[in-house]
């Protein structure tokens, strides 16, 4: 099994609407990365985070240290955010600091 | 700030030939670190060098090297390169092994 889980591995949507990726982990850690990832290869960090929410523009990224969680919400889509959301965590399975990620959910928004 | 900068962006080599790619950290990081990411993949942990030491490894044989300058900018070899090594190099920087991470733009290897 995987150190990090995401769902759903693939998703369509609309233009305008709200849409939700999950990230579940099984070890202990000591960050939360959601990371965007364009085709042609280079990464973009959107959020780190250890505890609670954060939000940037459309943006929001909540964490559940107790259930081992996260999640990324964007809130009113748009094609431009078509990409591959990535999730990763640090400081967990005795990683010391490199980033263990997820496979990634590849989001597509249809105008 | 030009950020992470990798080079080259692509790099074409044959099976048993050797390769170095090149990684120049964001300004004010010390920390670099480095993913392979196959196809289709999520990105896997090569190695990670801060103070011009190798801090940690993944799991990946010695054929992968590594380096870090005076000026926190990073090598990465690989020797005696195999099919399955084709696949994007991430490189990574941060201020401190438990910084935040930025990556670079990586360097497409396909290995023929």
């Amino acid at each position: 099994k995987n150190e990090v889980e995401q769902s759903p591995q693939n998703l369509t949507a609309q233009e305008g609407e709200f849409i939700t990726i999950n990230c579940s982990y099984s070890v202990g850690i000591s960050a939360l990365h959601w990371l965007q990832q364009h085709p042609g290869g280079g990464i973009v960090s959107l959020f780190m985070l250890s505890s609670g929410k954060k939000k940037h523009g459309r943006l929001i990224a909540t964490i559940n240290i107790q259930e081992k969680h996260s999640s990324l919400h964007i809130t009113a889509s748009h094609p431009r955010d078509s990409a591959v959301y990535i999730c990763a965590v640090s400081g967990g399975g005795g990683s010391q600091g490199n980033l263990i990620f997820g496979k990634g959910t590849k989001l597509s928004v249809k105008p | 700030d030009a950020g992470v900068t990798q080079s080259p962006t692509h790099l074409i080599k044959t099976r048993g030939q050797q390769v170095t790619l090149r990684c120049s950290p964001k300004s004010g990081h010390d920390t670099v670190s480095w993913y392979q990411q196959a196809l289709g993949q999520g990105p896997q942990f090569i190695f990670q060098y801060y103070e011009e030491e190798e801090r940690q490894r993944g799991n990946f044989p010695d054929r992968f090297s590594g380096h870090q300058f005076p000026n926190y900018s990073s090598e990465l070899n690989v020797n005696a390169l195999l099919l399955g090594d084709s696949a994007l190099y991430l490189c990574a920087s941060s201020r401190g092994p438990w910084g935040e991470a930025f990556f670079g733009q990586g360097t497409r290897l396909t290995v023929v």
